[in-house]
């Protein structure tokens, strides 16, 4: 089945960039999507299609891909935007969705 | 406004079963793919399986295959996960998520609150 492989942690400074990465098999080939979840609550889409944001979501973040691996970037990072980070795509080969081990990312 | 309110959730015996509700509002349920997704305390999300919106195509995480049943009725807007022989690694949050299209390969845009399955003796 396939993986998807996320750090554990990431922490950063509040002002600063936090980079949160997501690797996968050919990971390019597939659409990747970042959910956002706060502690207690349901996830939030924040990222989708490797890079497009819904709406309401603020510019600061982006997505991207290299290689095998894809990033989602936080810009100017918010002590409210401390919260636990997946990355999902559809696995073609199993049908199946599929999630990232999420990141917790902790605004210091 | 797009809403998903899950139900259902309790605490049942090992090998018990339970049936959880999603009822949805404020788009065309008929048309968008739903998903099932869990999270074990402390623990990462996890699909758990999903129906496409004409509700002909269903799959299942090898996890609870043969064991959950994922349906919709389109007549109550309403997506249903029956849960059988129920095992206590399936105590989780259970979320209902809309896709943002007819087939569940799309990105998950909406997401239900969340209702508790606890499975223990």
């Amino acid at each position: 089945s396939y993986v998807l492989t996320q750090p554990p942690s990431v922490s950063v400074a509040p002002g600063q960039t936090a980079k949160i990465t997501c690797g996968g098999n050919n990971i390019g080939s597939k659409s990747v999507h970042w959910y956002q979840q706060k502690s207690g609550q349901a996830p939030v889409l924040v990222v989708f299609d490797d890079r497009d944001r819904p709406s309401g979501i603020p510019e600061r973040f982006s997505g991207s891909y290299s290689g095998n691996t894809a990033t989602l970037t936080i810009n100017r990072v918010e002590a409210g935007e401390e919260a636990d980070y997946y990355c999902q795509v559809w696995d073609s080969g199993s049908d199946h969705v599929v999630f990232g081990g999420g990141t917790k990312l902790t605004v210091l | 406004e797009v809403q998903l309110l899950e139900s259902g959730g309790g605490l049942v015996q090992p090998g018990g079963s339970l049936r959880l509700s999603c009822a949805a509002s404020g788009f065309s349920f008929n048309f968008y793919a739903m998903s099932w997704v869990r999270q074990a305390p402390g623990q990462g999300l996890e699909w758990v399986g999903g129906i496409s919106g004409s509700g002909g195509t269903i799959d299942y995480a090898d996890s609870v295959k043969g064991r959950f049943t994922v349906s919709r009725d389109k007549s109550k807007n309403t997506l249903y996960v029956q849960m059988n022989s129920l095992r206590a690694e399936d105590t989780a949050v259970y979320y209902c998520a809309k896709h943002d299209y007819e087939v569940a390969t799309s990105k998950l845009d909406y997401w239900g609150q969340g209702t508790l399955v606890t499975v223990s003796s």
